[in-house]
C-alpha cells in the first residue's frame, strides 16, 4: 500500500528556470495539499486541490506559482522563473475526504528544490 | 504574533525519560489537533490526532488538549534514541482544510 509519492526528491534549477514538482496521492485519496518548508521555518500551507479543481489557494504566492490536479495523473506544482528564495522543501499531503476538518492528511517525502 | 507557538528546542533527554512537548495557539477556531514527527530530510509522519479536550493515549504517546487554555501537549514515555526527531504540532479550524503548524521542537534522546 504505497503512501504519498513525490518526484523528483531533489531538484536543482538555475534562476529564471521553471520547476515542476509532482505528487501522486495515496490510493483512494482524492484531496491533495501542498505545503512549503523554508529553511529554519515551519510548514506553511500553499494550496488545496481536488480532481480538476482548486479549492483553496490562499497560501500561494500571487505570481509565478501555480498548481493543478488533473483528472488523470499526478498533481503538479509549477514554479516559473525561480528565484533563490524559492529554495525550500515542498511537501504534498493527501486525504481521502475532507469533512469539517475531521480528516487527516498524510505527507509524502517531499521535494527539495535548490535554486542556484 | 504567530497563530501557533512552539518552543524550537533542542530538547535533550536521556534514554528512558519522559519527553514533554507543547504548543499554544491564539485562535479559538482551531478544533482539531495533530502531532507529527519529522526525521531529518523526511516528510512529516502523523503520530496523534485529537479533537476534544482531554487525553488520548496510543502506546508510548499521550496527547492532551486544553481548549480553554489554548494549549496542547504530547508526552512520550520510555523515550528511545529512535525518537530523536523534530515534533510538529498542527491544527485545523472547524470546516477548514489547511493545517496550521507550529515551528517544531527538535528532540534528542541520548543513549
Amino acid at each position: 500500500n504505497a503512501g504519498v509519492m513525490q518526484n523528483p526528491r531533489h531538484l536543482v534549477r538555475r534562476r529564471g528556470q521553471e520547476a515542476r514538482l509532482r505528487c501522486s496521492p495515496m490510493k483512494g485519496h482524492s484531496h491533495v495539499y501542498w505545503y512549503r518548508q523554508l529553511p529554519e521555518e515551519g510548514l506553511k500551507f500553499m494550496v488545496y486541490l481536488q480532481k480538476e479543481n482548486i479549492i483553496d489557494e490562499s497560501g500561494m504566492p500571487k505570481e509565478r506559482f501555480s498548481a493543478e490536479f488533473p483528472k488523470e495523473g499526478p498533481s503538479i506544482l509549477r514554479i516559473q522563473q525561480v528565484v533563490r528564495g524559492d529554495s525550500a522543501a515542498y511537501f504534498c499531503a493527501s486525504s481521502p475526504f475532507a469533512v469539517g476538518g475531521a480528516d487527516t492528511q498524510y505527507f509524502g517525502p517531499g521535494t527539495r528544490l535548490t535554486v542556484l | 504574533q504567530k497563530e501557533v507557538e512552539q518552543d524550537p528546542g533542542p530538547l535533550s533527554v536521556p534514554e528512558g525519560a519522559i519527553v514533554s512537548l507543547n504548543c499554544t495557539y491564539s485562535n479559538s477556531a482551531f478544533q482539531y489537533f495533530m502531532w507529527y514527527r519529522q526525521y531529518s530530510r523526511k516528510g512529516p509522519e502523523l503520530l496523534m490526532y485529537t479533537y476534544s479536550s482531554g487525553n488520548k493515549e496510543d502506546g508510548r504517546f499521550t496527547a492532551q488538549v486544553d481548549k480553554s487554555s489554548k494549549y496542547i501537549s504530547l508526552f512520550i514515555r520510555d523515550s528511545q534514541p529512535s525518537d530523536s526527531a523534530t515534533y510538529l504540532c498542527a491544527m485545523i479550524k472547524a470546516a477548514g482544510n489547511k493545517l496550521t503548524f507550529g515551528g517544531g521542537t527538535r528532540v534528542l534522546v541520548k543513549p
